[in-house]
């Protein structure tokens, strides 16, 4: 079955804690996207890469950290969580080597708290 | 910087009835439009994309229309169905691509 798969789901942690959120995907996509979703803030890009090696900012990337060494998997780090990066995570993925033609792909989304 | 307002926030109708969404954006310099289904404590499914070359998409009951030139797309839903509810969002792509820009999303509810 085609997914992005997101891990963990949920995560309850303290301030300053490194973690890791991982993403990853099955098809082969060059695309791939990390987003927050905060309410009365909406859905907002934090990093994305359009292939492997190559990442750049989104609209939020302060305190995070991403790395794409191979094309199936996109982690998501925070190497000093603070209790501002409490949220819902979401990656995405995409067919196309630009991410401009195809649909983006949803994973189910990461449940982060910081204490 | 891009900006994606949808209107209305909250909308909720009867079954059967016709709707519109609305989607504006600030930047027309766009590769695609994109609209997204999200159910409660789920991700995002996407519905329809449209290239910034197109005028309008179709699924199903599902019709996105797209005028770059005045910022605008909507989302018309025929015939509603209870299943419909959800809250849908619509994301632009910039041409820089990869980028891309979320509106805040309409929550909708069809009442049986």
């Amino acid at each position: 079955e085609a997914q992005v798969t997101q891990n963990p789901r949920y995560l309850i942690t303290v301030t300053g804690k490194k973690l890791t959120v991982t993403c990853s995907q099955n098809m082969n996509h060059e695309y791939m996207s990390w987003y927050r979703q905060d309410p009365g803030l909406g859905l907002r890009q934090i990093y994305y890469s359009m292939n492997v090696e190559v990442t750049d900012k989104g609209d939020v990337p302060e305190g995070y950290k991403v790395s794409r060494k191979e094309k199936r998997n996109f982690p998501l780090i925070l190497e000093s969580p603070s209790p501002n990066q409490t949220s819902l995570y979401f990656c995405a993925s995409s067919t196309s080597g630009t991410g401009r033609g195809q649909p983006q792909h949803f994973g189910d989304g990461t449940r982060l708290s910081i204490l | 910087k891009q900006e994606v307002t949808q209107i209305p926030a909250a909308l909720s109708v009867p079954e059967g009835e016709n709707l519109v969404l609305n989607c504006s954006f600030t930047d027309s310099a766009i590769y695609n439009l994109q609209w997204f289904r999200q159910d409660p404590g789920k991700g995002l499914t996407s519905l329809l994309l449209i290239q910034s070359s197109q005028r309008e998409q179709t699924s199903g009951r599902l019709n996105a229309s797209l005028d770059k030139s005045s910022g605008r797309s909507t989302l018309y839903i025929a015939a509603s169905q209870p299943g419909d509810s959800a809250t849908y969002l619509c994301a632009v792509t910039a041409l820089n691509a990869g980028k891309s820009t979320f509106g805040d999303g309409t929550t909708l509810t069809v009442k049986p």
